[in-house]
């Protein structure tokens, strides 16, 4: 039972290129996030989505986008990347119904150069 | 919209001494509360939570209190351990119609020997 599984977990890249992170969850819930931490910025929201089909922005959308596959998985994509997308984001998903607990991925750690 | 408040860091404290981590927030309705705390080199892992006014969250000697009168929910613990030495994020669930999850900055504390 892996819970959350984020791919890759190290990634540089150069200003300009493209990538898309992987997530997937196994715990079966409808609602999946992508966080991006910064230091000094703690957990900021990229964009959400509360059910198959569906996503919304979060606080930081700009420069991103995603993709719902299914309700297992949520990809984060980075069309053209920048220097201030350098970061480490994670997935999350709640464990059992909105409102509890978040279950992490363990992070994307990405440059851009 | 709703947010979060965390006392800035870094927090610097002797081996067993009194901690507290202040956190506010803005929320209407009842929104679940956590603290989340993430050792280095990892992800986030819940500490405690609180679902409603007046409970009490509790985990490895650390509690936090969900006061609705003063919107807060401040983290303490009695006798800290240089084990303890993390970053530590207050967070809630949204109430707003949305299905968001809002951490704050995250402080840092470091305990010495």
């Amino acid at each position: 039972n892996a819970g959350v599984t984020q791919t890759p977990k190290f990634q540089v890249l150069k200003t300009g290129q493209s990538m898309t992170l992987q997530c997937a969850q196994d715990m079966n819930h409808n609602s999946m996030y992508w966080y991006r931490q910064d230091p000094g910025m703690g957990l900021r929201l990229i964009y959400y989505s509360a059910s198959e089909g569906t996503t919304d922005k979060g606080e930081v959308p700009n420069g991103y986008n995603v993709s719902r596959l299914n309700k297992r998985e949520f990809s984060l994509r980075l069309e053209s990347a920048a220097p201030s997308q350098t970061s480490v984001y994670f997935c999350a998903t709640p464990g059992r119904s909105y409102g509890e607990k978040l279950f992490f991925g363990s992070g994307t750690q990405l440059s851009v150069l | 919209g709703n947010s979060v408040t965390q006392m800035e860091g870094p927090v610097t404290l002797s081996e067993e001494a009194f901690l507290t981590i202040n956190c506010t927030y803005t929320a209407t309705g009842y929104p679940s509360l956590f603290w989340y705390v993430q050792y280095p080199g990892e992800g986030l892992q819940l500490l405690l939570k609180a679902t409603k006014a007046d409970d009490k969250g509790s985990n490895k000697g650390f509690e936090a209190t969900y006061r609705k009168e003063t919107t807060s929910f401040h983290l303490e613990k009695g006798s800290v351990q240089v084990s303890d030495s993390a970053v530590y994020f207050c967070a809630l669930s949204s109430t707003s119609g949305t299905y968001k999850y809002i951490f704050g900055t995250g402080t840092r504390l470091k305990v010495l020997a």
